[in-house]
């Protein structure tokens, strides 16, 4: 299993600034992806954190907007950069494995912005 | 990645059995089945996955015919606590990034 943090927890920005949000894992992983939830939606995929390397972003979103930092094993950033009040949404970490190994994606418990 | 439909939503009361059915019609030979279960205010959570016939965990029993081209996820006898939105994915095997359709919000009721 593995055991995820996020930073901040929640924060209300102003338009046209940057929050940047921190995603720890308690045990390395090889694979930690970046996903949107917008109210009352689904989740939308960002992108895949690839560790040492440019993160890899889906159809729709780009690095200027998300930049994406993934320095080790264990943590990644997310900036949304220059927002907007579309940008509100709950932005959710999530890793695949965790200590012991295996397939499974674990979520963090999301980091709530909203933009004023 | 194969499309899933599943009901937008679903009402139970508590004791009840509940079955979300997903369709997949599209899936291929190396596709695996997945159910995600999210809370409000918490990120999603694994519930079950299976290949094919029937898989059965402490949570919930997942059952897939024959084709494969839909699946049942069944909750025994739900709680208040049931209540969340539900998502049915698919993901070939080996293959790690989940794509999240719409999922079915289940409420149970006292």
């Amino acid at each position: 299993s593995a055991v995820i943090s996020q930073k901040p927890s929640r924060d209300i920005c102003q338009r046209g600034t940057s929050l940047t949000i921190q995603c720890q894992v308690d045990s390395q992983v090889t694979m930690m992806f970046w996903y949107r939830q917008q109210p009352g939606q689904s989740l939308t995929l960002i992108a895949t954190a690839n560790q040492g390397s440019e993160a890899t972003y889906e159809s729709g979103f780009v690095i200027d907007k998300f930049p994406i930092s993934r320095p080790n094993l264990t943590f990644s950033t997310l900036t949304v950069s220059n927002m907007s009040p579309e940008d509100s949404s709950i932005y959710l970490c999530s890793v695949v494995g965790g200590a012991g190994g295996g397939n499974e994606q674990y979520f963090g418990p999301g980091t709530r912005l909203t933009v004023t | 990645l194969a499309k899933t439909t599943q009901p937008i939503s679903m009402d139970s009361y508590e004791g009840q059995e509940v079955n979300i059915t997903c369709s997949h019609n599209n899936i291929a030979t190396n596709d695996y089945i997945t159910w995600y279960q999210q809370f409000p205010s918490q990120g999603p959570r694994f519930i079950i996955q299976g290949y094919k016939t029937k898989v059965t965990n402490e949570v919930a029993s997942l059952f897939i015919p024959a084709d494969r081209k839909s699946s049942t996820l069944s909750l025994p006898r739900v709680s208040l606590s049931d209540t969340a939105v539900y998502y049915c994915l698919v993901r070939p095997g080996g293959y790690n990034k989940l794509i999240f359709g719409a999922g079915t919000r289940l409420a149970v009721h006292p």
